[in-house]
């Protein structure tokens, strides 16, 4: 079965960069794109962006293309997620999700993190 | 941050069937039938039920429905159930820059 597991809770000060990895199993893992979703706390889902592992191509929110970047290494099937210059509203609960055309058919279990001095 | 708008609450008695409304604009979901929408229960990943509108992923309960009418879409569930409790979020593909969006979420609860 298609499961995507991410690293463990983070706590950082503010300025420093975060970077959660997703790792993937049960499919082929360059066939199906990676998108990363965001939730602070008490509030909704937030898009952040995805990869296509095939190609590397990716494509970012607006407001977070400055900061972030994602990654992927096929030889381990594994999704990468930076992001940059951390500030207190960075804090929240990161999801990678598996991208079949415009839907998110699979989730990982959530990365927490927190952004605080 | 834009998002498609969804009511904050939404609530009925076992039994019943409600809907839950997710209005964009004529540049997303007025413009592709690329309408997800995901289920999270408190402490969990959210978890797909819809997507291309109306149609449900294997395992998902033939009580939930989708579907659309210009820029809104919409999600009923038939015969609610206790464990129907829970957040729920729309999205759609934009075709812009923006590219992807979420709706702002409804808390569904049953009386």
């Amino acid at each position: 079965q298609v499961q995507l597991v991410q690293s463990g809770t983070e706590v950082k000060k503010p300025g420093a960069s975060m970077k959660v990895s997703c790792k993937a199993s049960g499919y082929t893992f360059p066939n199906y794109g990676i998108s990363w979703v965001r939730q602070a706390p008490g509030q909704g889902l937030e898009w952040m962006g995805w990869i296509n592992p095939n190609s590397g191509n990716t494509f970012y929110a607006q407001n977070l293309q400055d900061r972030v970047t994602m990654t992927t290494d096929t030889s381990t099937s594994t999704a990468y997620m930076e992001l940059r210059s951390l500030r207190s509203d960075d804090s929240a609960v990161y999801y990678c999700a598996r991208k079949v055309r415009w839907e998110l058919d699979s989730w990982g279990q959530g990365t927490l993190v927190t952004v605080s001095s | 941050q834009f998002a498609l708008t969804q009511p904050a609450s939404v609530s009925g008695s076992p039994g019943q069937s409600i809907t839950v409304s997710c209005t964009g604009t004529s540049s997303d979901v007025g413009s592709f039938d690329f309408v997800s929408w995901y289920q999270q229960h408190p402490g969990k990943a959210p978890k797909l039920i819809i997507y291309d509108v109306s149609k449900r992923p294997s395992g998902i309960s033939n009580r939930l429905s989708g579907s659309k009418s210009g820029n809104t879409a919409s999600l009923t569930i038939s015969g609610l159930q206790a464990e129907d409790e829970a957040d729920y979020y729309c999205s759609s593909y934009t075709g812009s820059s923006t590219l992807y969006v979420f709706g702002t979420g409804t808390k569904v609860t049953v009386l």
